[in-house]
């Protein structure tokens, strides 16, 4: 069982690049989320989705964008990086948007150089 | 503004005592809440819940106090392991103001000295 993925593990970015990091989930969950993680700022909250085809914004969405065609998977764009950019990003999933037990993905290293 | 503040940034326990790590929330429509767990390299992994109807939740080595009218939740691990060592989130489950995500804390790195 994979749970949840994300790709890739680590990446280095040049400043004013485009990115997509890619999760999947194989949990049939309704909701997923990305997060963002920074030294002494804990987990942040860029977007989120409740069910496919929908999306909302989170409390840092400005510089990202989501979409969820369908249920298993919810890219996260970076259009054009920069260095405030560089996190650690997680994705996570639950079975509903009121069943908060949420899964997590191993995490996203993105460098912006 | 932070609605869930978790103000200890670190915290150093001996093994085999207890250690407890605190979280405090501003809005009162929180009503349930949850406490993960992260190891580096890793992703937060759910560890413990409670919801506002109960004032404590144990699991094993693991409890979790409420105190709503302190607007104050505590998580208590006995004895501490030294595989407890890791970041450990507060998140509220704003399930009274609808469909919206958990709201985190900024976490407490736990370490537990053998």
């Amino acid at each position: 069982i994979a749970g949840i993925t994300q790709a890739p593990t680590s990446q280095i970015l040049a400043a004013g690049r485009r990115m997509t990091l890619r999760c999947t989930q194989d949990m049939r969950h309704n909701a997923m989320y990305w997060y963002r993680q920074d030294l002494g700022l804990g987990l942040r909250l860029i977007h989120y989705s409740n069910t496919a085809g929908t999306t909302g914004k989170g409390e840092v969405p400005d510089g990202y964008s989501v979409s969820r065609a369908n249920t298993d998977d919810f890219p996260l764009t970076l259009a054009s990086a920069v260095p405030s950019q560089t996190s650690v990003y997680f994705c996570a999933s639950s079975k509903t948007a009121t069943n908060t037990e949420a899964f997590f993905g191993q995490g996203t290293r993105l460098t912006v150089v | 503004d932070q609605q869930v503040k978790q103000n200890s940034p670190s915290l150093s326990v001996q093994e085999g005592r207890i250690s407890i790590l605190n979280c405090d929330y501003t809005n009162s429509m929180f009503d349930y809440f949850l406490w993960y767990k992260k190891y580096p390299a890793e992703g937060p992994t759910f560890l413990i819940s409670i919801s506002s109807i109960k004032d404590k939740n144990e699991d094993g080595r693991f409890t979790v106090f409420l105190n709503k009218s302190a607007k104050h939740l505590s998580l208590h691990i006995v004895p501490s392991q030294p595989g407890d060592s890791a970041v450990y989130f507060c998140a509220a489950d704003p399930r009274g103001i609808g469909n919206t995500p958990l709201v985190f804390g900024k976490g407490t790195r736990l370490s537990v000295i053998a």
